[in-house]
């Protein structure tokens, strides 16, 4: 069974560069897989920031597009996120989460291409506090 | 403004049956493009409880059901227990923007 766990800084300035990790235990980075990063501010909902996939292939959401940089490590088993030039509205709880498309149906089972793809496992979340 | 609307809020009394509902459009759930359901206690990570419309992981109670029809989904609980007060979210992709959009999340309470 798949482990995430989150690493990175609690509180980070405004205008500075927000890093983080996930460490991936339980499952080898070589095997292909799309992995993410979801966050979630105060008392509000859960909002997408990106995929990549394990060869380096990325989905980022537009409204963060020109500040994310996701990396995948295989050596580490781990990837990592980049969110630059933050302020306060970047105050979250960051998660990742591995993605997963088999779908079966009795012994048959598919995978289905990323756009069809589920949040099966996630971490458990690190705060990240934007303030000077 | 969530491309998936939820109910803020649903409730229900013990052993009774909830619906929560997550209305999409034609360049998402309309599209064709699956539903996934995730379920959330507080201060906990979300946990994936229904994905493909319909699918349940293995260790979700069969309580728990999915469905779809045209723009919309619903997570239907029957047998309603105290243990699932919580946070739900749907969540799938919009074509139109080129996303994956969460619902803004529905508050169970169980009275």
């Amino acid at each position: 069974q798949v482990q995430l766990q989150e690493s990175g800084p609690g509180l980070v300035k405004p205008s500075d560069t927000l890093s983080l990790t996930c460490a991936v235990s339980g499952y080898p980075l070589s095997i292909s897989n799309w992995w993410g990063w979801i966050r979630q501010p105060p008392g509000k909902g859960l909002e997408w920031i990106g995929y990549i996939y394990d060869s380096g292939g990325t989905h980022y959401n537009p409204s963060l597009k020109s500040r994310v940089t996701m990396s995948v490590d295989t050596s580490k088993s781990q990837f990592s996120l980049k969110l630059s030039s933050v302020t306060a509205v970047d105050t979250a709880v960051y998660y990742c989460v591995s993605l997963r498309g088999e779908y079966c149906s009795g012994d048959t089972c598919e995978d289905r291409s990323i756009y069809y793809n589920y949040m099966d496992v996630w971490g458990q979340g690190t705060t990240v506090t934007v303030s000077s | 403004q969530s491309v998936l609307t939820q109910p803020p809020s649903v409730s229900g009394a013990p052993g009774q049956r909830v619906t929560i509902s997550c209305t999409g459009s034609s360049s998402n759930i309309g599209a064709g493009y699956y539903v996934h359901w995730y379920q959330q206690f507080p201060g906990t990570a979300p946990t994936l409880l229904i994905y493909g419309n319909t699918y349940r992981p293995s260790g979700v109670p069969d309580r728990f059901s999915g469905s779809k029809s045209g723009t919309s989904a619903s997570l239907a609980i029957t047998g309603l227990q105290a243990e699932d007060e919580a946070d739900y979210y749907c969540q799938s992709y919009d074509s139109s923007l080129g996303v994956w959009v969460f619902g803004g999340g529905t508050k169970l309470t169980v009275l």
